[in-house]
């Protein structure tokens, strides 16, 4: 059964230029999340989705957006990337309860790495 | 929103002692506390988690502790191993907020 799957795995980008990240969760997750995670630090968490729905935003500027698709695989966009947006994305899956209720484990993908020169 | 705290940001220990790492945390509204592995280049996963209706949980050579009133919450592992070396965060709260994170190095 494969895992939480990212791609692309790796890209460099340049100041002002923007990037579409894509993620597909475990085959019956519901819930996506994002993290970037800058070296040396814990992974921050960018935004949550379920049922193609935000759930919950980080503290992170508008240039940051995301969607989920009915196949609850999701896109994370950066537009006008500054140096700083250097980082580890994760995506993260998770099951959620006949409830609505998030089961709570995460399932780490294995990131795209963003470097921007 | 949460704000997790998570010390030390390094620790050494030698093969067979223990390790403890602590996490405070600000929002007692947070009731899932989950411990990542993190090795070097990999993704982080899950090795311990606990809810706030018990206070201490177990799994083999690693258990975790919560405190809900004074807010904290720790994980220890015993005789540690060189395969327990790796960065470990602490996490608060259904989103998800992480410690900074501690480097384990165990040394044989």
């Amino acid at each position: 059964d494969a895992g939480v799957t990212q791609s692309p795995t790796h890209l460099i980008k340049t100041r002002g230029q923007h990037v579409t990240l894509r993620c597909s969760p475990i085959s019956g997750h519901k819930s996506v999340s994002w993290y970037q995670q800058v070296l040396g630090q814990g992974p921050q968490f960018i935004f949550q989705y379920y049922e193609k729905e935000e759930r919950g935003r980080g503290n992170f500027p508008d240039r940051f957006s995301a969607r989920q698709f009915p196949n609850y695989s999701s896109e994370l966009n950066v537009n006008a990337l500054l140096l700083g947006d250097s980082a580890l994305y994760l995506c993260a899956s998770s099951f959620v309860m006949k409830s609505g209720r998030a089961s709570g484990e995460l399932f780490f993908g294995e990131g795209s790495r963003l470097t921007v020169l | 929103g949460e704000n997790v705290e998570q010390h030390p940001s390094t620790l050494s220990v030698q093969e067979g002692d223990s390790a403890v790492i602590k996490c405070t945390y600000s929002d007692s509204a947070s009731n899932y506390f989950p411990w990542y592995k993190q090795e070097l280049g990999k993704r982080p996963q899950l090795i311990i988690d606990i809810r706030s209706n018990v206070g201490e949980k177990k799994d083999q050579r690693i258990a975790v502790t919560l405190n809900k009133t004074a807010k904290h919450f720790s994980l220890h592992i015993t005789e540690t191993q060189p395969e327990d070396s790796a960065v470990y965060f602490c996490a608060a709260s259904t989103k998800l907020s992480f410690g900074a994170g501690t480097t384990v190095t165990v040394r044989a």
